[in-house]
């Protein structure tokens, strides 16, 4: 089955600073990424996601790259602010299928 | 706007009793899972339901768990007799269709503690 890795485990950026978390996947048939976002107390949110028929994807301070070759796929939010201070985790599923294999999740802290 | 709720937040059991988690997705969504994720592991997929039955499960859900839809809008896990390594938060989705793309909305979660 699928396997998703996803690093760093934690980060601390300052405010104003970007923040990249990568992540890697195992089954080529994979084909769409989502990524969430978990604050405290709530469950995970979609925030982006990128299919991978795309290369990139931006929407407005979040952007996703996918590199299909390689088999991973980062996350980038730049001019990070307090609000992002998070649990993200990335995720992968093949077609027609919502089984989504989760990463270990990474903890962003971005210091004012 | 719409969400997933799931109740109890939190849930504490003996070994071996029965637990039966709640969760009503969202209105007009057709396809619905249950997803688990032990302390400091992975968020782990255990099941998805469409059309009054189980679409797709993973080998964790074996033959202790159960889901039903006994409502228009309750969407159920029972885990028979639970074991200690049972406890895990317990997260319901939903989604409106299947697929790529297809965003699926999760609830806040149970948190499931076995002792």
């Amino acid at each position: 089955g699928e396997n998703v890795e996803q690093h760093p485990s934690t980060l601390s950026v300052q405010e104003g600073d970007s923040a990249v978390i990568k992540c890697t996947y195992s089954d080529s048939a994979s084909n769409y990424f989502p990524w969430y976002k978990q604050e405290l107390g709530k469950g995970p949110q979609l925030i982006i996601d990128i299919r991978s028929n795309v290369g990139e994807k931006k929407d407005q301070r979040i952007a996703v790259t996918l590199n299909k070759t390689a088999k991973h796929f980062s996350l980038h939010i730049t001019e990070t602010q307090p609000e992002d201070s998070a649990v993200y985790f990335c995720a992968a599923s093949r077609v027609l299928s919502n089984q989504f294999y989760f990463g270990t999740g990474t903890s962003l802290t971005v210091i004012p | 706007e719409p969400e997933v709720t799931q109740t109890p937040s939190h849930q504490v059991t003996q070994m071996g009793q029965e637990v039966i988690l709640r969760c009503v997705p969202i209105s007009n969504h057709l396809y619905f899972y249950w997803y688990r994720q032990i302390l400091g592991q992975k968020v782990e997929f255990l099941v998805s339901f469409y059309n009054n039955e189980i679409s797709e499960k993973s080998e964790i859900f074996d033959d202790q768990f159960s889901v039903e839809r006994p409502d228009g809008s309750n969407f159920t896990l029972k885990i028979r007799s639970t074991k200690l390594e049972d406890s895990a938060m317990y997260f319901c989705a939903s989604s409106a269709d299947r697929g790529p793309g297809t965003e699926a909305f999760f609830g806040q979660g149970t948190r499931l503690t076995v002792v």
